[in-house]
């Protein structure tokens, strides 16, 4: 598969704004996802954008695509010690079987 | 019910053990996916059945053995596994419009 992109880590401090990137390299994908996977536990799908938006929010969570870029980005506003977690980002054709492709994954530090 | 449901959450088996991994949901979905994720790793895509039919094998060995009894259940027989197999092993359904549904996963150690 096409290799998806992410930073390994991230630290911020409680309240403050985090932004997680992910660069993805095929250009023909239709849906973009944001998962996030706490530790032990399941994939929880936080949002997707569909490939023809540029910006979707979603109560504390923005997600803004540049498709000439290939570059896709979650911000969380208003960040939670409970948002700590690996947030994977995701790119697939999508249809009746949906094959994903994850990223490498970044690691959320939250700070009290 | 928006639960994908899976067991057992911890599996340690023997090289020379047959074992079952077990799924189910209740959402309708017709697509279902088994998923291989090592630690710190991302997912990688095993298996995926549409309308009960295997769709995509992407080169898993024959250890591993899918089955899909019927659209809710979706089961991974393994047999004569490696300790390389250990991880945690994760299933998801979706509906057509692509949205995945993970379970919590089994974690399988191999000894």
């Amino acid at each position: 598969g096409e290799d998806v992109e992410q930073s390994l880590f991230l630290s911020v401090r409680e309240g403050d704004s985090s932004v997680i990137n992910c660069t993805y390299t095929d250009s023909s994908s239709t849906y973009l996802y944001w998962y996030k996977q706490e530790p032990g536990a399941g994939l929880q799908l936080l949002t997707y954008i569909f490939s023809n938006m540029d910006m979707k929010q979603d109560q504390r969570l923005t997600v803004l695509l540049n498709k000439k870029d290939k570059h896709l980005s979650l911000r969380i506003a208003d960040t939670q010690t409970g948002d700590s977690a690996i947030y994977f980002c995701a790119e697939s054709y999508g249809g009746a079987t949906n094959k994903l492709i994850f990223g490498t994954g970044t690691l959320l530090a939250v700070q009290p | 019910d928006t639960e994908v449901t899976q067991t057992p959450k911890h599996l340690v088996m023997g090289m020379t053990n047959k074992k079952s991994l077990k799924c189910e949901q209740h959402m309708g979905h017709r697509a279902m996916y088994w998923y291989k994720q090592k630690a710190k790793k991302p997912p990688e895509l095993m298996f995926v059945y549409s309308y009960e039919k295997l769709s995509i094998n992407e080169s898993v060995p024959s250890r591993f053995s899918p089955e899909c009894p019927n659209s809710s259940l979706l089961n991974l027989h393994l047999h004569a596994l490696q300790p390389e197999d250990s991880a945690l092993y994760l299933c998801a359904s979706s509906q057509d419009n692509g949205e995945l549904f993970f379970g919590e996963g089994s974690r399988l150690t191999v000894l």
